[in-house]
């Protein structure tokens, strides 16, 4: 099965700030990856799909790079509301996994 | 607007099956999209569970594929998840989502169940 490594685990940055996440995959998955945000007591929403594409409704200022085995979220001008946590979920192979997870806290 | 709502027990006691039901609105499920389910045990990460296309073909995580079956019913426009002779590692919130691009990119999510395996 492939194994999806998110980092940081979580972390804490200020209103303004950018923040990195990524995820490394244990093989090539091209370019298999979406991005999940969840809030405290909310359903997972989607953000980005495919390395790269945002997802309708999404602020811009989240953008997804990376492929083959490398992935990064980037959140740009961090706004309050971008507290909680987030998953990379790589969809190349079934079963589907989810990284581990990196809680956002804003300062 | 599609939207997805699970229902069933929120309690169910050890090594009996735990089933949930996800109706859909706003989207046909027999239109060409997979249905997936997914789980999140207390204060831990989310865990695919399993999905079912619009012709009824399903796949599962291997770690539940003995215990785990998720059928459809056209005609109510719902799914359905039962997993079998649950344990209280089976304890956690169950979500339903629709896949649109049949490689889990999930674009819509229910707003969850909490199951609790408890006697």
């Amino acid at each position: 099965d492939i194994q999806m490594t998110q980092s940081p685990s979580s972390l804490s940055a200020s209103v303004g700030d950018t923040v990195t996440i990524t995820c490394q995959s244990s093989q090539n998955i091209l370019r298999h990856v979406s991005w999940y945000q969840q809030r405290p007591g909310k359903a997972p929403r989607l953000l980005i799909y495919t390395a790269t594409n945002l997802q309708i409704g999404v602020p811009s200022r989240f953008i997804g790079s990376g492929s083959e085995t490398h992935f990064t979220l980037i959140i740009s001008g961090l706004q309050r509301e971008d507290s909680g946590t987030y998953y990379c979920l790589q969809s190349q192979h079934k079963p589907y996994p989810f990284g581990q997870g990196t809680r956002l806290e804003i300062k | 607007q599609v939207q997805l709502q699970e229902s069933g027990p929120g309690l169910v006691k050890p090594l009996e099956t735990l089933s949930l039901t996800c109706a859909v609105s706003g989207n046909s499920i027999s239109d060409d999209n997979w249905w997936t389910w997914v789980r999140q045990a207390p204060g831990k990460g989310l865990e695919w569970i399993g999905e079912i296309s619009h012709t009824g073909t399903a796949n599962y995580n291997p770690s539940l594929k003995s215990r785990v079956i998720i059928t459809m019913d056209k005609s109510a426009n719902q799914f359905s998840l039962y997993l079998t002779s649950v344990t209280a590692a089976d304890t956690a919130v169950y979500y339903c989502a629709r896949d649109v691009e049949a490689g889990c990119v999930l674009d819509h999510w229910g707003q969850g169940i909490l199951v609790t395996v408890s006697s």
